[in-house]
């Protein structure tokens, strides 16, 4: 069984562009969750897709955003990036809540 | 709001000692909580998980965790460390949301090292 499956890897983008990161979750997972790590905050929640829904969201500025497909996929799209949203961002999914299992994320670098 | 407090940054045991990491969480009302692993360069694996029931939870690869409500605690141990043990730790929790699904508070984190 498929894990899920965060891409790119890494990325590099300068300060004042936009990025998308993509994340495929295990098939038959509907709960789609998004992460972001760095080492002066944590883990942090940024949201929840659950069936195409935005279900849950964290307390991060709108610059942060994200979709679900039919298919369950989701991507997170940051734009005007800051110094600041330097980081690994995670996704996770789940059936629906209850334990997820993350991905092994996208570590964006902003210059 | 939620918060989860891990004792300790950094632990180091020996090879096939007793692992202790602590986690207490603050929530007006028994939160789901969770226990994960994350090794260098990679994602979280969850250990385990309490959402009701018995209290004494087991996970996977020999961890252990128990939900002891009047302390607000949730420890995690493992009897005998191993070198592959060596990762960090975090412990989350998770309101039971009306709408359903999860929004975990993760705490900062416990090093674990082995040494041999």
């Amino acid at each position: 069984k498929a894990g899920v499956t965060q891409t790119p890897r890494y990325l590099i983008k300068t300060r004042g562009q936009q990025v998308t990161l993509s994340c495929s979750p295990i098939s038959g997972h509907r709960s789609v969750s998004w992460y972001q790590q760095t080492p002066g905050q944590g883990l942090q929640f940024l949201f929840e897709y659950f069936s195409e829904t935005q279900r849950n969201k964290g307390n991060f500025p709108g610059r942060f955003s994200g979709r679900q497909f039919s298919n369950s996929r989701s991507e997170m799209n940051v734009s005007t990036l800051e110094l600041g949203d330097s980081a690994l961002y995670l996704c996770a999914s789940s059936p629906d809540g209850g334990g997820y299992t993350f991905g092994s994320g996208t570590r964006l670098t902003v210059v | 709001a939620q918060s989860v407090t891990q004792l300790g940054s950094h632990v180091s045991v020996s090879e096939g000692a007793l692992v202790l990491l602590r986690c207490n969480y603050s929530s007006s009302v028994p939160p789901y909580l969770f226990w994960y692993v994350q090794y260098p360069n990679q994602g979280l694996q969850l250990l385990l998980k309490y959402t009701t029931g018995a209290t004494l939870v087991k996970g996977i690869n020999g961890f252990e965790a128990e939900f002891k409500k009047s302390e607000t605690s949730f420890h995690l141990t493992k009897p005998s460390a191993h070198m592959s043990d060596a990762a960090e730790y975090f412990c989350a929790v998770s309101p039971k949301l009306t709408g359903g699904g999860n929004k975990l508070t993760f705490g900062t984190g416990t090093q674990l090292k082995v040494e041999l």
